[in-house]
């Protein structure tokens, strides 16, 4: 259980392009996703907060304009690199918090998908 | 500024031995802690959560915590090749996780 999915796992586009990155919980439902940024040799870099069905909340520094967040559905959450340049590229990450996780483990946890590889040329 | 702290790493530990792992966190309040697995390349894994004080056992794994120390710690027990990742330890803060550098972990066989 508590399995996230991404979409595309690694992608390749041009500087000036958008693209756009698909986060799903598989066999839970997220009210909260999550995305990150992770930078080779370093940690996590939290960007923004997802909730359904409202706006995302945006980590200090990061541009809301320029990473567009849409969480449509419980188990949905879309982040959009619009004009993407080379200083984006990076391993976007999402995670979701497991509300069910509470009746398990006493605490929600959160699961991380696979990650998106993305290189801007 | 809430912070969380690991000890530097790299870890060496030979096949078959414990490895300790540590972290410490800045802010009181945190009420629930992780630890994730990194391989190179790849997303992080949860392992542990833990969210009272004293310890956690899960197979090999035991995470301690000690929330008057602001201190939480993970064993990996009969450590194998396979456990050569990162550990990042996780605090929640306001149901946002905040994340320490990572210990490198490499066990030798």
């Amino acid at each position: 259980g508590a399995v996230v999915s991404q979409h595309p796992s690694w992608v390749i586009c041009k500087s000036g392009t958008s693209v756009k990155i698909e986060c799903r919980s598989l066999d839970f439902q997220a009210t909260t996703m999550f995305w990150y940024r992770q930078f080779p040799k370093q940690s996590l870099m939290l960007m923004a907060t997802s909730n359904e069905g409202s706006k995302a909340t945006y980590e200090q520094g990061v541009e809301k304009d320029k990473f567009l967040i849409n969480h449509a559905s419980l188990t949905l959450s879309t982040l959009t690199v619009t004009s993407a340049h080379p200083e984006d590229s990076s391993f976007y990450i999402c995670s979701a918090r497991n509300m069910a996780s509470l009746g398990t483990s006493g605490i929600y946890e959160q699961y991380f998908g696979p990650g998106t590889r993305l290189t801007v040329t | 500024q809430k912070e969380v702290e690991q000890n530097s790493g790299p870890l060496s530990v030979p096949e078959g031995a414990i490895a300790s792992l540590n972290c410490t966190y800045s802010d009181r309040v945190s009420q629930s802690f992780f630890w994730y697995r990194q391989y190179s390349g790849k997303s992080p894994e949860l392992i542990m959560s833990i969210y009272s004080n004293g310890d956690k056992e899960d197979g090999r794994f035991t995470a301690q915590l000690n929330k008057a120390s602001q201190y939480v710690s993970l064993l990996i027990r009969d450590s194998q090749p396979s456990d050569s990742a990162t550990y990042l330890c996780a605090v929640d803060w306001d149901y946002k996780l905040s994340f320490g550098a990572g210990t490198t972990v490499t066990v030798r066989a």
